[in-house]
C-alpha cells in the first residue's frame, strides 16, 4: 500500500532536549516535505526536499532541521525544541514536486514541549 | 509571499443541506488543490484545478477556479455527516519547485 508513515504519532518532551520524528514514503518519491499545522494558522511549510540531499527551507524553518540521505527518509530535527514548536506536524510526499501533483501525506505527530 | 484566505471559518449544517466555501488570493497560482482532513488523519487530496473557469464535479461535490486563478470555491449538494471535516485549499506557485501554500482551513460539521 502505498503511503507515508511517520513516527511517533504523539511526543511528549521538555524544553533543549533534542528530538528527530522520523518520516518514510515507498512510493520512490523525489518530494518530500514538513509542515506544522496550528489552529487558525493552516498548515505552514518548514523544510522541503526535491531530491536526495537537496533540501530547502519553508516558510517557517526556524528551530529545525532536516536531512534527505536517502530518497525515502526524511526525518524533521529539532536539536533544542521550545514550547512554541508544540504543534500537529505532517510530512508529505509527491513524485517531484511539480505544481498540481497531489501531495500524500502522513497521519500525523502530536508534539507538546513543556 | 502568496497567501490564501479561506470562508467561513466553521460551519454547522443540518444533513441534506447545501453549502458553498471559498478560497481567495490576491496571488495567481497555476493550479489549486483542494484537501478534506479528518481528526488523527492527514490532508486527503479530493481535485486539482489547473485551467482559469476549470469546474470539476465530484460526486456531490463541485469544485470552481476563477477566470484570473486567484480564487476557487467548493459546493457540496445536499451534504452527509461523511462530509465533516477540515477543508483545505492548497495553490501551488507559479515557479518550478515552488511551495505550496495551504489556507487555514474551513471546518465543516454536518448533524444528522
Amino acid at each position: 500500500e502505498a503511503q507515508v508513515t511517520q513516527n511517533p504519532r504523539y511526543l511528549i518532551t521538555v524544553t533543549g532536549k533534542k528530538l528527530t520524528v522520523t518520516c518514510s514514503q515507498n512510493m520512490n518519491h523525489e518530494y518530500m516535505s514538513w509542515y506544522r499545522q496550528d489552529p487558525g494558522l493552516g498548515l505552514r511549510q518548514i523544510y522541503y526536499s526535491m531530491n536526495v540531499e537537496v533540501t530547502d527551507k519553508g516558510d517557517v524553518p526556524e528551530g529545525y532541521k532536516v536531512s534527505r540521505k536517502e530518497k525515502r527518509n526524511f526525518p524533521l530535527i529539532l536539536e533544542s525544541p521550545s514550547p512554541n514548536q508544540t504543534s500537529l506536524y505532517f510530512c508529505a510526499s509527491s513524485l517531484s514536486g511539480l505544481a498540481g501533483e497531489k501531495l500524500f501525506f502522513g497521519s500525523g505527530t502530536q508534539l507538546s514541549v513543556l | 509571499t502568496q497567501l490564501l484566505e479561506q470562508s467561513p471559518q466553521f460551519l454547522s449544517i443540518q444533513e441534506g443541506e447545501n453549502l458553498t466555501v471559498y478560497c481567495n488570493s490576491s496571488s495567481v497560482f497555476s493550479s489549486l488543490q483542494w484537501y478534506r482532513q479528518e481528526p488523527g488523519e492527514g490532508p486527503v487530496l479530493l481535485v486539482t484545478v489547473v485551467t482559469g473557469g476549470e469546474v470539476k464535479k465530484l460526486k456531490r461535490l463541485t469544485f470552481q477556479f476563477g477566470d484570473a486563478r486567484k480564487d476557487s470555491s467548493l459546493h457540496i449538494t445536499a451534504a452527509q455527516p461523511g462530509d465533516t471535516g477540515l477543508y483545505l485549499c492548497a495553490g501551488a506557485g507559479l515557479n518550478y519547485g515552488q511551495n505550496f501554500v495551504f489556507g487555514p482551513g474551513t471546518r465543516l460539521s454536518v448533524l444528522p
